[in-house]
């Protein structure tokens, strides 16, 4: 049974930082192209980075370029999203999800980043 | 980038009757395109891809049709379990892969 299981998320202030982290099983995690997507309070889904199975390309929404990266740890079966020069607008569920042909096959639950002074 | 539209934002219908909901994209996507299910307090589900083809152990009462820009997404008789947000979302331009901004499937 694939499972995601995403951890990290928090309060913080403006301008802080936090790090994310998804927990994968159920599949050869390093077969797969990862994802990060977000949906802020009672708003839609929001793309927000990629990274392919060997780490070796990354891609960023216009929104969070040059402040969030994404990383994996194949060892580990774990895909992290580091989250600097947070903003309010960045206050959202983070779900980690696994691709499947460029859509999403399955998707973790959640964790809840609340950006707020 | 393109831009997904669905449509109604909200659709109200009564159980065992059929619900259509719609989705547009700005641009031809081919059939490059998913459905997601998203129930309160809970992750999105994946429903569809390929615009037609039903994810693994998706009840037969869903079914998507389309291609180029014009989607639907018919679900033939509703059941309780599903009044919920559903989303469509373009994968033929990469990344990102855009959603629609979902359609709300409310009980009449």
């Amino acid at each position: 049974e694939v499972q995601l299981v995403e951890s990290g998320g928090a309060v913080v202030q403006p301008g802080g930082s936090l790090r994310l982290s998804c927990a994968a099983s159920g599949f050869t995690f390093d077969d797969y192209t990862m994802h990060w997507v977000r949906q802020a309070p009672g708003k839609g889904l929001e793309w927000v980075s990629l990274i392919t199975w060997d780490g070796g390309s990354t891609y960023y929404a216009d929104s969070v370029k040059g402040r969030f990266t994404i990383s994996r740890d194949n060892s580990k079966n774990s895909l992290y999203l580091q989250m600097n020069t947070l903003r309010t607008e960045d206050s959202a569920l983070y779900y980690c999800a696994k691709e499947r042909h460029q859509y999403f096959d399955y998707w973790g639950q959640g964790t809840l980043v609340t950006v707020s002074s | 980038e393109i831009v997904m539209t669905q449509s109604p934002a909200t659709l109200s219908v009564s159980p065992g009757e059929r619900a259509t909901l719609s989705c547009r994209a700005s641009q031809s996507v081919s059939s490059n395109l998913a459905w997601y299910q998203q129930k309160p307090g809970q992750a999105p589900r994946l429903l569809i891809s390929g615009a037609s083809t039903r994810a693994t152990g998706i009840p037969a009462r869903f079914s998507g049709s389309g291609s180029g820009t014009e989607f639907t997404l018919t679900i033939s008789s509703l059941q309780s379990e599903d009044f919920a947000v559903y989303y469509c979302q373009q994968y033929n331009t990469w990344p990102p892969g855009t959603f629609g901004q979902g359609t709300r499937l409310d009980i009449k």
